[in-house]
């Protein structure tokens, strides 16, 4: 089975710019989380998607969002992107059978840079 | 924020020694994740251990877990210059969705040859 894929893998953008990060799941997996890392703050959970719906949202202001396909793909979006933003983005899929979970599989992630 | 915490932040050690991290957590937990990070790249998932279980082995890698402690330990015995990287602990919380894990900041691994 192919992995976790994501696009694009670097990314440079400036302040105020917006971005769409991909994510594509492992086939059959049907829940995608993201996951934002810096070397300030780890790793910190952005959402998780499942069955096109947003499950789950962790604590990121709201010009970070995103949304799932019906093939499970996933996309993320950062709008009036901030210095801060600059981070590695990772995106992890799972097998989900009501509340109970697997293991996540994570993409190699995107490394998103603002200047 | 933080639930997991590992400990140490550092380690190295040479090869063919084993290496134990720790990690403690704050809440209740369904379930607690190990993974390995090579420098900078994405995470690759070593094991799962549930709440009801106290240990568990893959390969070189033995985790336990005492949830009345609330924390858990990854050793990773004849440790190779290949499993230089940094470990990280992840949990959920007890009724909250299993979509959503914290991580630790991690322990970083230095294996010399």
């Amino acid at each position: 089975k192919a992995g976790v894929t994501q696009t694009p893998r670097y990314l440079i953008k400036t302040r105020g710019q917006q971005v769409t990060l991909s994510c594509s799941p492992i086939s059959g997996h049907r829940s995608v989380s993201w996951y934002q890392q810096t070397p300030g703050q780890g790793l910190q959970f952005l959402f998780e998607y499942f069955s096109e719906t947003q499950r789950n949202k962790g604590n990121f202001p709201g010009r970070f969002s995103g949304r799932q396909f019906s093939n499970s793909r996933s996309e993320m979006n950062v709008s009036t992107l901030e210095l801060g933003d600059s981070a590695l983005y990772l995106c992890a899929s799972s097998l989900r059978e009501g509340l109970r979970a697997y293991e996540q599989y994570f993409g190699p992630g995107t490394r998103l840079t603002v200047t | 924020s933080q639930q997991g915490e590992e400990d140490p932040q550092a380690l190295s050690i040479q090869e063919g020694e084993n290496a134990t991290m720790n990690c403690s957590y704050k809440t209740s937990i369904n379930n607690l994740q190990w993974y390995r990070q090579n420098s900078g790249r994405g995470l690759v998932h070593l094991i799962l251990i549930r709440s009801n279980e106290r240990e568990k082995h893959s390969g070189r890698l033995r985790v336990t877990l005492d949830t009345s402690k609330k924390s858990s330990s990854l050793l990773i015995t004849a440790s190779r210059a290949a499993d230089t990287a940094s470990y990280f602990c992840a949990t959920d919380k007890y009724g909250g969705s299993q979509g959503n894990l914290i991580f630790g900041k991690g322990t970083k691994l230095s294996v010399k040859p």
